[in-house]
């Protein structure tokens, strides 16, 4: 059975500072991996997706990135976090018209 | 890009009473389209998916939506609201390009 692990759990980090949040798929091949973040009132705001390794699409950010080195391995980093960046972090797979998996999710505040 | 718009962040019914959630999608090629449910403090749980075939799909806990391509609508309804469907609910759509991305959610609150 495919399982999606996601950490660390929380995580909180000063201004400025570097960030790395690692997301694992166990289970299949070749998935469809997703960074979302979510917020109260906006629900899950897409920031990163990749249909293969080393393809990333961005959304929105700014000073987010993402890297997918492995084929089920996808990292959210951050050179310099701002305040703004605090908030609820999910990496998800799934295949091609199919149903979305979650990971646990990263709670991450900047201070 | 796909986009997907949910209507209203927030919808109050009586228990027993119709259940409706709108969702409109913007593509120019058919989406996946999907309905997730989020229970307090738990994760997204998919109630329902359309890909192709029929348009009135039937998913868990008597909730079914009825996929309109001339409206690009896919909206969510369930006939009788019970005190357990209370919860936010999530539109999703995904293009071709498997961008998948989510509605605002709708908060459905039912009152006894």
């Amino acid at each position: 059975s495919q399982t999606i692990h996601q950490w660390p759990a929380t995580l909180v980090q000063p201004v400025g500072s570097p960030l790395s949040l690692e997301c694992t798929v166990e289970g299949t091949s070749n998935p469809n991996l997703y960074w979302y973040r979510q917020a109260a009132g906006r629900g899950l705001q897409l920031l990163f997706y990749s249909v293969g390794i080393g393809q990333i699409s961005s959304e929105v950010p700014q000073n987010l990135s993402a890297s997918r080195p492995q084929d089920r391995q996808f990292i959210l980093s951050s050179k310099k976090l701002l305040l703004s960046d605090s908030g609820f972090y999910l990496c998800a797979w799934s295949v091609t018209g199919n149903t979305i998996y979650f990971g646990e999710g990263s709670w991450l505040t900047v201070v | 890009a796909q986009s997907v718009t949910q209507l209203g962040s927030h919808v109050s019914v009586s228990e027993g009473a119709l259940v409706l959630l709108r969702c409109n999608y913007s593509s120019s090629v058919p989406p996946y389209l999907f309905w997730y449910v989020q229970y307090p403090n738990q994760g997204l749980q998919l109630l329902l998916k359309y890909t192709t075939g029929a348009t009135l799909v039937k998913g868990i806990n008597g909730f079914e939506a009825e996929f309109k391509k001339s409206e690009a609508s896919c909206h969510l309804t369930n006939p009788s609201a019970h005190m357990s469907d209370a919860a936010e609910y999530f539109c999703a759509g995904s293009g071709l390009n498997n961008d998948m991305r989510f509605g605002a959610g709708t908060r459905l609150t039912v009152k006894p």
